[in-house]
């Protein structure tokens, strides 16, 4: 088993679906970040979860909705996205608030979403 | 705020050369971390190196190595000995207090190592 795991690692949908991206750390990290990486554009946090609270929400629309049922889960539920939302979306774990510094996040492979 | 400039858009490095990839950042918090990911076409993001703000010695991590001046808030990293495998994006990020709850990640630059 790899450390994070994403699925799906691509997903196509239309602008009035709704789909969810789910996250699978097996590193017994407690905290998890949805990140978006858009062409030529630094990777942007989007939500932060340390012990499945949500301490972290860099101004996201609401058509993102993130769900941390535990530790180890995150989900990324998406409605009404827009062509714009098309990007690279990468979950990653790092062992948590107060845990030493050195300790890298790790990611996943991330998934392509492409907004039709 | 943080923040991470990666000037070099894309280097060309001919394999077993070593190359320098360069970072400079900006924060006002005393303590902090400097992280250094590559990025293959694949997508993953993988960790590198990291340095400590209050660290005494340049981090070394096999080939990778951080040539870290405090002073010039400068973080670049060295690949020695460059193997076609090093081809991907190349991104540094720094992150608050030390930790690495939250990184905050430059541009990203693009290695190509040539046979």
């Amino acid at each position: 088993e790899t450390g994070v795991t994403q699925t799906p690692r691509h997903l196509v949908m239309g602008m009035t679906n709704k789909k969810s991206l789910k996250c699978e750390q097996h590193l017994g990290h407690n905290a998890m970040y949805w990140y978006k990486q858009s062409a030529k554009k630094p990777l942007e946090l989007m939500f932060v979860y340390n012990f499945k609270e949500q301490t972290e929400n860099n101004s996201v629309p609401s058509r993102f909705s993130p769900e941390c049922p535990n530790s180890s889960h995150l989900f990324l539920h998406l409605h009404t996205l827009q062509p714009e939302d098309s990007a690279l979306y990468l979950c990653a774990s790092s062992p948590g608030t107060g845990f030493d510094s050195n300790q890298p996040q790790h990611f996943g492979d991330g998934t392509r979403l492409s907004i039709l | 705020a943080q923040k991470i400039t990666q000037t070099q858009p894309g280097m060309f490095v001919q394999e077993k050369e070593a190359v320098t990839l360069d970072c400079t950042y900006d924060t006002s918090d005393p303590s902090y971390g400097l992280f250094w990911y590559k990025q293959p076409s694949s997508g993953e993001m993988i960790f590198l190196i990291y340095q400590g703000s209050y660290d005494q010695q340049n981090a070394t991590e096999g080939r990778y190595s951080l040539n870290f001046q405090k002073a010039r808030k400068s973080a670049n990293l060295v690949i020695s000995a460059s193997q076609l495998g090093d081809s991907a994006m190349y991104f540094c990020a720094v992150s608050a207090q030390g930790g690495s709850e939250k990184l905050v990640f430059g541009k990203g630059m693009k290695l190509t190592v040539n046979p």
